[in-house]
């Protein structure tokens, strides 16, 4: 079946614009996570739905960063008035229920701040 | 903030020899997996151990897990050019549902 879709692939925006990065599940899958990763960084964790719910946002990095999942599907990161530090992959994952249930990844959108 | 961290940093093989790869985490885990990336694109699962197992084997792939220590290794035999990719582990535990933190990952190449 369909992998998780990521939208846009490449964003550019000027410091100080909105930005709002759209990520597609795996139909069924309950858990979703959102990643923020620099170059030649690993993934930083953001936040964590499960359906829904948002059940952890400890890594998301100020107020100008919210995510939303209103229906238990798809979700929405939005980052308001975009600082240049914002540049990096923003990578979604999904994942069926149960602990031991692997993320899957899409192919992250880049932002580019300018 | 990221819980594991891999050594080495970057690791460069001629094709056919093996690699290993490290990892050290912090806090207690229900499992630890292990995930590749190739440039420009998403993570992709390769194995996942859970805390209560010492070693597991996947195809080319040998995973083990030391929880006294909080380290796990992965070992890649017989590599392939194809192998070359950056390498990350990830550990899950509870805060009130299920968290997955990854390290900073070791950068594989293997020279054909």
């Amino acid at each position: 079946g369909a992998g998780v879709s990521q939208s846009p692939r490449y964003k550019v925006a000027k410091r100080g614009q909105d930005v709002a990065l759209r990520c597609d599940p795996i139909s069924g899958h309950v858990s979703l996570f959102w990643y923020q990763q620099a170059l030649g960084q690993g993934p930083e964790f953001l936040t964590y739905f499960q359906n829904e719910a948002q059940l952890d946002k400890s890594g998301l990095p100020s107020d100008r960063f919210f995510a939303e999942r209103p229906e238990g599907s798809v979700s929405t990161l939005k980052i308001q008035r975009t600082q240049q530090e914002d540049s990096a992959v923003y990578l979604c994952a999904s994942s069926q229920t149960g602990v031991n249930s692997p993320l899957h990844f899409g192919n992250g959108t880049r932002l580019t701040v300018t | 903030s990221q819980q594991g961290e891999e050594d080495p940093q970057a690791l460069s093989i001629q094709e056919g020899e093996n690699a290993t790869m490290n990892c050290s985490y912090k806090t207690s885990i229900n499992n630890l997996q292990w995930y590749r990336q190739n440039s420009g694109r998403g993570l992709v699962h390769l194995i996942l151990i859970r805390s209560n197992e010492r070693e597991k084997h996947s195809g080319r792939l040998r995973v083990t897990l030391d929880t006294s220590k909080k380290s796990s290794s992965l070992l890649i035999t017989a590599s392939r050019a194809a192998d070359t990719a950056s390498y990350f582990c990830a550990t899950r535990f509870y805060t009130g549902g299920f968290k997955t933190i990854f390290g900073a990952g070791t950068r594989l190449f293997v020279k054909a």
